[in-house]
Parts: C-alpha cells; structure tokens; sequence
C-alpha cells in the first residue's frame, strides 16, 4: 500500500509569494493532519480533519495560513503571503479512528518550505 | 490541555551502551501514550504505544517504554543501542508531541 504522499518535497518560494502544500492521505484513513516541524518549536499540530471536515485549526498561525479537505483523497495547506519565518518542514499524517485521542498515526515525508 | 515535555534535547551514548528518553506528560485522563523515532529527511515512524493494561510496553527494533502514572512519565528505554538508533525521537500524547530528543551514538 502506498503511505501518505506529499508534494512538493521541497519547495524554495520569496517572501510574498503563495505556497501550496499538497497531501493524499492512506486510502479509508478518514482523519488527517498537518504538522509544522522547525527546530525551535518542534513539531507544531497545525490543523485536522476527520471526514473531511475541520475540527480543530487551533494551532494554525494566522490567517495567511488555510487548509481544505475536498474529498478524502486529498488535502492541501495554502500560505498566503508566505513570509521567511514560515520555513519549516510540514508534514501530513493520517489515521483511522475519529480524533485526538490518538489512533496511531502514519507520516508522509515531508515538505521542506524555505521562504526567501 | 495535552502537553508532552521531553527535557533533554540531545543525548549521546556509545554503542552497546543502554538508553533511557524522559518523556512527561500533561492530561486530565488515562493518557494514549506514543514513541516514534524520526530519521534525517523522513517521517516519523512508531516505535511503541500504551494504551492500557501493562504499564511495560514493547516496541520495534528492541524498545520498551514504561508508563508510571504517578509520575506522568513514559520514558523509552533500550538495552544496548546500535549505531543505526541514531535519529530523533518524539514522545506523543495522542496527536500532541514532545519536541523530541535527538540521540547520537558513539562508535
């Protein structure tokens, strides 16, 4: 099977410019998750979905930040404008299971994001 | 509110050498409590999980991890690392997560 696949791998924009994250999730997974990775702050829980549907974007920085769920294939997470602090590696997960209590989780590899 | 401290950010140990990861956590009910090890340019990948019953839980690649209530800890242990343990590790409370501990391994 294949496991949750994310593009780009890297992504170089400059600041000001909109960036787009991409993510398919497990197939029959029905709940996903974006993460931000950087040194100082860890791993960050940006947003999730379960059935395609927001539940929580608590964690999401502000409002240049936005993700959707179209369908259950595929996510996206849109920076606009992008600006230099947001250089970090996001990561999508997914997981069976309806929430946070923590079904175990399934990464994708990554998208490294450098915002000149 | 869900919190997971990991206190060391780095740990270096020989190889042959054993291994322990502090991993305290904050939450209001019984916890569902995870490993997962991260290595360079990868996702993360799951070590181990408690959820309930024995406090001592077994994992992939030789780990154990021990939950102790009284402590809100669930440190990860290993009795002899090998070079290739070289990498991050993440302690998690559901889907919140630790900072991670980066372990290097002395030849």
């Amino acid at each position: 099977d294949a496991g949750v696949i994310q593009s780009p791998r890297h992504e170089v924009t400059e600041m000001g410019q909109e960036v787009t994250l991409r993510c398919k999730p497990i197939s029959g997974h029905n709940s996903l998750f974006w993460y931000r990775q950087t040194m100082m702050r860890g791993l960050e829980l940006l947003i999730y979905f379960n059935n395609n549907v927001p539940i929580d974007d608590s964690g999401m920085p502000e409002d240049r930040f936005s993700a959707k769920m179209p369908n259950a294939s595929f996510s996206t997470l849109k920076i606009q404008p992008s600006e230099p602090r947001d250089s970090a590696v996001y990561f999508c997960a997914s997981t069976m299971g309806g929430g946070r209590a923590g079904e175990k989780l399934f990464f994708g590899s990554g998208t490294q994001l450098s915002v000149l | 509110a869900q919190s997971v401290t990991q206190p060391d950010i780095h740990i270096t140990v020989s190889e042959g050498a054993s291994l322990e990861l502090r991993c305290n956590y904050s939450y209001g009910a019984t916890p569902y409590l995870f490993w997962y090890v991260q290595s360079p340019g990868q996702g993360l990948q799951l070590l181990l999980k408690y959820f309930s019953g024995d406090t001592l839980v077994q994992g992939i690649k030789g780990f154990e991890a021990e939950f102790k209530r009284s402590q809100s800890s669930f440190n990860l242990r290993k009795p002899s690392v090998h070079w290739s343990d070289a990498a991050e590790y993440f302690c998690a409370v559901g889907v919140i997560f630790g900072k991670g501990t980066r372990l290097h391994i002395l030849p």
